[in-house]
């Protein structure tokens, strides 16, 4: 199973509105990744949050980390057309060579 | 800023096929990953290296083979195509371990008649 699983699968809003997506993850980890998918092409590294931290902004971008809960939330604020792609969360477990991707969040926002 | 290129956007073959996918990063990193994408499925790790002539298997090795002769290019080998390799592969660096920050390519869409 996913080591990491989005949430909602598919999310649409209107343009301006805010965003918010949920990855969940089984086991500990070192850092927690969100990366985005523009259809048809490849993954951009968005922001890389330790698991000693708990809040990290970039942009319009806010995500959190609740290792206690094994949980993060990306939040894209006052969204734009072009954030319209797909968001995927990726995660290193313990003792793992390799990260795991989620099987991401698809994201419209519509004008 | 880091550019990884993947050698085909998009590639037709047949059944029973040598195919060859080519990827090559132009910031010296250590670690080369191929990945397949398929709706519903997510991102799978095929194999991935940490160093030139180095290679480790993922999670779906299978029908697969991979060669790293030089640090820049990581290269992605179905021996004979089959039908069930039609996906989107997606090539990746990165620096220092393997769990850090990934720089993905453009990806290759393979089609396997």
């Amino acid at each position: 199973s996913q080591q990491g699983e989005e949430d909602p699968q598919a999310l649409s809003i209107q343009e301006g509105e805010n965003a918010t997506m949920n990855c969940s993850y089984k086991t500990s980890i070192n850092n927690l990744q969100w990366y985005r998918q523009n259809s048809g092409r490849g993954l951009v590294h968005l922001i890389l949050i330790r698991s000693n931290e708990r809040e990290k902004h970039s942009g319009r971008l806010r995500v959190t980390l609740d290792t206690s809960k094994k949980s993060s939330s990306l939040l894209i604020t006052a969204s734009r057309a072009a954030d319209t792609a797909s968001y995927f969360c990726a995660t290193d477990a313990w003792g793992a060579q390799k990260l795991v991707f989620g099987q991401g969040t698809r994201l419209t926002i519509n004008p | 800023d880091v550019k990884v290129t993947q050698s085909s956007r998009y590639l037709v073959k047949r059944t029973g096929e040598k195919v060859f996918l080519e990827c090559v990063q132009d910031m010296d990193h250590e670690n080369m990953f191929w990945y397949r994408q398929d709706p519903g499925l997510g991102l799978r790790l095929i194999y991935f290296s940490y160093d030139v002539k180095m290679k480790e298997k993922g999670d779906i090795p299978e029908g697969y083979s991979v060669s790293r002769e030089k640090k820049e290019r990581f290269s992605l080998i179905l021996e004979s195509a089959s039908t069930n390799q039609t996906s989107m592969y997606l090539c990746a660096s990165s620096f220092g371990g393997t769990r850090e920050t990934q720089y993905f390519g453009p990806g290759t869409r393979l089609l396997v008649l």
